[in-house]
């Protein structure tokens, strides 16, 4: 089974701060993502990366920054955290080159920033 | 671009069938996710429809009409464990990332 792990699972962080969140995955996959679900808003796509060093844009990327040094791992930075950032933020990866491969989701990290 | 929707809440009794309904509107579609979420836990894929038609798998199916661009999720003999947040994505060509609809979340009550 596809393995996704967030490194936390609550961060409290004041604004101003810079703060980082980690993902690895255990299924050599090429895609990696990262979104953030908030009440009726649904999930949305703030960057994804396709490969090592290469990275796209989502729908809400303002105010982020992500970076790919290795396949297993991306990473999802906040500059200067601000209290919209508030939410849960889940990163997910899947094999490329399969229209067909389906998302394989961390368990979220909830962020505050106050 | 795309347009997903999904109604935001439905309730049915345990032991009964309910239809979830996804209606998307897109560019180059490419293939149609179901997703299941309970409260506090990540995604977990349910089904992926390309092709018209009903994909059964256990006491989940999920139905695809391309030129309706509508989907619909059945889940049949519900269990109080299907209380959940059941999220509709479409796949679009040349695109690598999924797009979501708001989710509907289910409340299986006794």
């Amino acid at each position: 089974d596809v393995k996704v792990t967030q490194s936390s699972r609550y961060l409290v962080k004041r604004t101003g701060e810079k703060v980082f969140l980690e993902c690895v995955q255990d299924m050599d996959h090429e895609n990696m993502f990262w979104y953030r679900q908030d009440p009726g808003l649904g999930l949305r796509l703030i960057y994804f990366s396709y490969d090592v060093k290469m990275k796209e844009k989502g729908d809400i990327p303002e105010g982020y920054s992500v970076s790919r040094e290795k396949k297993e791992r991306f990473s999802l930075i906040l500059e200067s955290a601000s209290t919209n950032q508030t939410s849960m933020y889940l990163c997910a990866s899947s094999r490329q080159g399969s229209y067909n491969s389906p998302l394989h989701f961390g368990n979220g990290t909830r962020l505050t920033v106050t | 671009g795309q347009n997903i929707d999904q109604p935001t809440e439905m309730t049915a009794t345990e032991g009964a069938i309910v239809q979830i309904n996804c209606t998307y509107q897109t560019s180059g579609f490419n293939g149609l996710f179901w997703y299941q979420q309970h409260a506090g836990e990540a995604p977990t894929f349910l089904s992926y429809n390309v092709l018209d038609g009903l994909e059964e798998k256990g006491r989940f199916s999920s139905f695809l009409s391309r030129s309706k661009g509508y989907s619909y999720l059945l889940l049949k003999e519900l269990q109080m464990k299907d209380s959940a947040s059941y999220l509709c994505a479409v796949s679009e060509e040349g695109a690598n990332n999924l797009f979501f609809g708001t989710g509907t979340r289910l409340t299986v009550i006794p």
